[in-house]
């Protein structure tokens, strides 16, 4: 089976750009969460979506915004970009039926805001 | 404000050796703990997860959980150089929406 998927696997912006990432998760899994990761820091949790609806909010402005669509693949939007917003965005996806706390992770998505 | 507490290391071992990486958190109420390996540039892999008391098992890892002294670890027999990475431990919020990660401890296995 496919692991959680992300793109694009880099990505260049310029403060005040807008930014969206997309995850699909491992196939069965309907839940998704979203981690900021930024150098020498453990990952930071942003959101986490479970059938569409919104069940876990971190501590981030309200410039970041996401959504799951009925297929389980989920995007992130970071508006406004600001220079702190570089970091590696992390897709995590659960919720397999016999275990639904462990979060298995994608490649990462590596964002530069110059 | 929930946190996970780890020594960032780094720690170094010799190759053979046991590598004994610790972890504390301030959340009585979380009930999942997991240990993640991420080497440079890479995402986090999963490693171990464990829910009760107790010592649990998989290969060459083994995790150890208190929840009565809120400390989980995760010992690494015949550490390798290709366990060199860093190691970080994540334990669930309450509402089992959110993973809580601590920095992460910097492992180097020398051959």
């Amino acid at each position: 089976d496919a692991g959680v998927t992300q793109s694009p696997t880099h990505l260049i912006k310029t403060r005040g750009q807008h930014v969206t990432l997309r995850c699909s998760p491992i196939s069965g899994h309907k839940s998704v969460s979203w981690y900021q990761q930024v150098l020498g820091q453990g990952p930071q949790f942003i959101f986490q979506y479970y059938e569409k609806e919104e069940r876990g909010r971190g501590n981030f402005p309200d410039r970041f915004s996401a959504r799951q669509f009925p297929n389980y693949s989920s995007e992130l939007n970071v508006n406004a970009l600001l220079l702190g917003d570089s970091a590696l965005y992390l897709c995590a996806s659960s919720w397999d039926e016999l275990d639904p706390d462990t979060q298995y992770f994608g490649p990462g998505t590596r964002l530069t805001v110059l | 404000q929930k946190e996970v507490e780890q020594n960032s290391g780094p720690l170094s071992v010799p190759e053979g050796a046991i590598a004994s990486l610790n972890c504390t958190y301030s959340d009585r109420g979380s009930q999942s703990f997991f240990w993640y390996r991420q080497y440079s540039g890479k995402s986090p892999e999963l490693i171990m997860s464990i829910y009760s008391n107790g010592d649990k098992e998989d290969g060459r890892f083994t995790a150890q959980l208190n929840k009565a002294s809120q400390y989980v670890s995760l010992l690494i027999r015949d550490s390798q150089p290709s366990d060199s990475a860093t190691y970080l431990c994540a334990v669930n919020n309450q509402a089992g929406t959110a993973l809580i990660f601590g920095k992460g401890t910097t492992l180097s296995v020398s051959s």
